[in-house]
């Protein structure tokens, strides 16, 4: 199956600070998602990003395909950010939906 | 629009029983998939149902099994439970049932088994 690394693991910011999230994948996919989950569980919806840039207020993501590689960048980081970041990925007849990374444990301090 | 929900929110089982997970799609989504997240192995695909069928299957043992209704409503059912079934078991839906689909994904049912 598809393996899907993300880094870093761990990051600890100062409110307003800039970060970029990196997620590489092992396969060409289909789909490409980045979820935000909430201190609940709940996995929202940030981006579906298979190639391209796309932005959502201070947040952005870019997917070069090609390279196997996305990438969520947040600017001016605030103290309701923190959570975990995950990228999920999907091919086409694989006979699977979402195969997900570790997350980004991201910790934004005011 | 309202977004997938998913009851019950909360559960606690006693090992061996079995338990019974439902999950209402968002209006117009024939597709729900459903997800395991444990701390040890973060989340996993069960499995995905499309039009009342089975069409995808994670690599979890038989004791896991669910069905989707004419409503497009799932259910997840858990037999003879384990101490390692304890996670959150997500659910998402889609309007199609192949890779180009956005998933969106419910509040989740937090599984205990003691």
């Amino acid at each position: 199956g598809i393996q899907v690394e993300q880094s870093p693991p761990d990051l600890i910011l100062q409110e307003g600070a800039n970060s970029t999230l990196r997620c590489n994948f092992s396969d060409s996919v289909n789909n490409l998602q980045w979820f935000h989950q909430n201190p609940w569980g709940q996995l929202i919806n940030l981006f579906y990003i298979p190639s391209g840039t796309k932005q959502n207020g201070r947040l952005s993501a870019t997917t070069v395909a090609t390279e196997r590689y996305s990438l969520l960048y947040i600017s001016s980081s605030q103290t309701t950010d923190s959570g975990v970041y995950f990228c999920a990925v999907e091919r086409r007849a694989s006979g699977s939906r979402l195969t997900f990374g570790e997350g980004t444990q991201l910790t934004v301090n005011p | 629009k309202a977004g997938v929900t998913q009851t019950p929110r909360y559960l606690i089982k006693t090992r061996g029983q079995q338990v019974t997970l439902s999950c209402s799609p968002i209006s117009g989504h024939r597709s729900v998939s459903w997800y395991q997240q444990t701390p040890g192995q973060g989340l996993q695909f069960l499995f995905e149902y499309f039009s009342e069928t089975q069409r995808n299957k994670g690599n979890f043992p038989g004791r896991f099994s669910g069905r989707q209704f004419s409503n497009s409503r799932s259910e997840m059912n858990v037999s003879t439970l384990e101490l390692g079934d304890s996670a959150l078991y997500l659910c998402a839906s889609s309007w199609g049932a192949w890779g180009t689909y956005e998933q969106y994904f419910g509040p989740g049912t937090r599984l205990t088994v003691t």
